[in-house]
């Protein structure tokens, strides 16, 4: 299995941009959840979903940021507009309901809003 | 918010030392969670204990709980110099979301 896809690996954007990060999860896994990891605030849940549907989003920041999970091979986290204080790594991470809530995370991607 | 918060936030021992980290966490839980992070890539799941478990070995690794304390601690024997990373406790509720705590930053020195 591949695991987690995550891209792009890497985004640099200006200040008012639309940014749209993507995940690919592991084939079979029902849930997906979003986190954002900065030195200042550690890793943070934006967002999950279970079979599509999201959750909880009470971890969103702002208005400024959503997230759609149109099947069940692929979520986006979209920010519009971007700012600075949204530079930070995201992660999107993918479990199964069979086990003990472990998470598989992708290899995340790094976004620079200057 | 983090539920939890390691101790300590960074730790330094010479190769073949153990590693001892610690976690304590504030709500009750399902099961907690330890997670190894390298620079510039994702968690990857460690090692989980339930909380009606006290102890659990996986390799090199021993993870105790103590839910009366609310704590948990990570033991990494023989360390390698691979083994320089972050390290995480996650907790898990009644819901599917977990939350991370602040991680302990490893370094193994050869």
């Amino acid at each position: 299995d591949a695991g987690v896809i995550q891209s792009p690996r890497h985004e640099v954007t200006e200040m008012g941009q639309e940014v749209t990060l993507r995940c690919k999860p592991i084939s079979g896994h029902d849930y997906l959840f979003w986190y954002r990891q900065t030195m200042m605030r550690g890793l943070e849940l934006l967002i999950y979903f279970n079979n599509n549907v999201p959750i909880d989003d009470s971890g969103m920041p702002e208005d400024r940021f959503s997230a759609k999970m149109p099947n069940a091979s692929f979520s986006t986290l979209k920010i519009q507009p971007s700012e600075p204080r949204d530079s930070a790594v995201y992660f999107c991470a993918s479990s199964t309901r069979q086990g003990d809530y472990e998470q598989y995370f992708g290899p995340g991607t790094r976004l620079t809003v200057t | 918010s983090q539920q939890g918060e390691e101790d300590p936030q960074a730790l330094s021992i010479q190769e073949g030392e153990n590693a001892t980290m610690n976690c304590s966490y504030k709500t009750s839980i399902n099961n907690l969670q330890w997670y190894r992070q390298n620079s510039g890539r994702g968690l990857v799941h460690l090692i989980l204990i339930r909380s009606n478990e006290r102890e659990k070995h996986s390799g090199r690794l021993r993870v105790t709980l103590d839910t009366s304390k609310k704590s948990s601690s990570l033991l990494i024997t023989a360390s390698r110099a691979a083994d320089t990373a972050s390290y995480f406790c996650a907790t898990s509720g009644s819901a599917r979301q977990l939350t991370f705590g602040s991680g302990t930053q490893l370094t193994v020195l050869p």
